[in-house]
């Protein structure tokens, strides 16, 4: 059965320092999606993805982030200065069109900035 | 905004017990509502969902019924397994912006013992 794939599955990094979280989309899929859950907290909404630019981002999503389909296969999340608040775990999903089809969901990356 | 909310965890169930996560929401309009269920070390997976008031999602025994007048769609099981442990997650996908945002609950944690 196709399934969303992250790696890795746990990273650990100095706050200041870049980290590049990756994801591989089902193959025929044309959305994509990054979420993060801070323990404890809500599964948050961070951007979504479609036809190589992003099509809506929330306010977490601010310019420390960037998202990035290199290739035809994978979709990068970037955080480009790290910090503290930023260790959760991230969860990539992706689904075949937008509203009204099931997103798919890797098994997250937990992230954690030290 | 939107905003969902679940109850807190973890629940404890000895096997064939009743089982009913509580889940509440607030939306513009008529969202669709979904529950998703994490195992350990997986993706968040679609357990069930239903797209308008009084639907009724069902699957693996799971089910849970739109109530608009109450804003709620609580997850019920008439008798869970030792293989239902997991973290189940409420959420919903509103009308604003793409359409393709899914809005999470916290998750709450099962765990069923014999």
């Amino acid at each position: 059965e196709p399934e969303v794939t992250q790696t890795p599955s746990h990273q650990v990094t100095q706050m200041g320092q870049e980290v590049i979280l990756r994801c591989v989309p089902i193959s025929n899929h044309l959305y994509f999606y990054w979420y993060r859950q801070i323990l404890g907290q809500k599964v948050e909404f961070l951007v979504s993805f479609y036809n190589n630019e992003i099509s809506e981002k929330s306010e977490i999503f601010d310019d420390q982030f960037s998202v990035e389909r290199p290739d035809g296969s994978n979709f990068t999340l970037k955080i480009r200065s790290t910090k503290l608040e930023d260790s959760a775990m991230y969860f990539c999903a992706s689904s075949l069109q937008g509203a009204d089809t099931e997103a798919f969901f890797g098994q997250g990356t937990r992230l954690t900035v030290v | 905004g939107d905003s969902v909310t679940q109850m807190e965890g973890p629940v404890t169930l000895s096997e064939e017990a009743f089982l009913t996560i509580n889940c509440t929401y607030t939306a513009t309009g008529y969202p669709s509502l979904f529950w998703y269920v994490q195992y350990p070390g997986e993706g968040l997976q679609l357990l069930l969902k239903a797209t308008k008031a009084d639907d009724k999602g069902s699957n693996k025994g799971f089910e849970a019924t739109y109530r608009k007048e109450t804003t709620s769609f609580h997850l019920e099981k008439g008798s869970v397994q030792v293989s239902d442990s997991a973290v189940y997650f409420c959420a919903l996908r509103g009308l604003t912006g793409g359409g393709n945002k899914l809005t999470f609950g916290t998750g709450t944690q099962l765990k069923v013992e014999l």
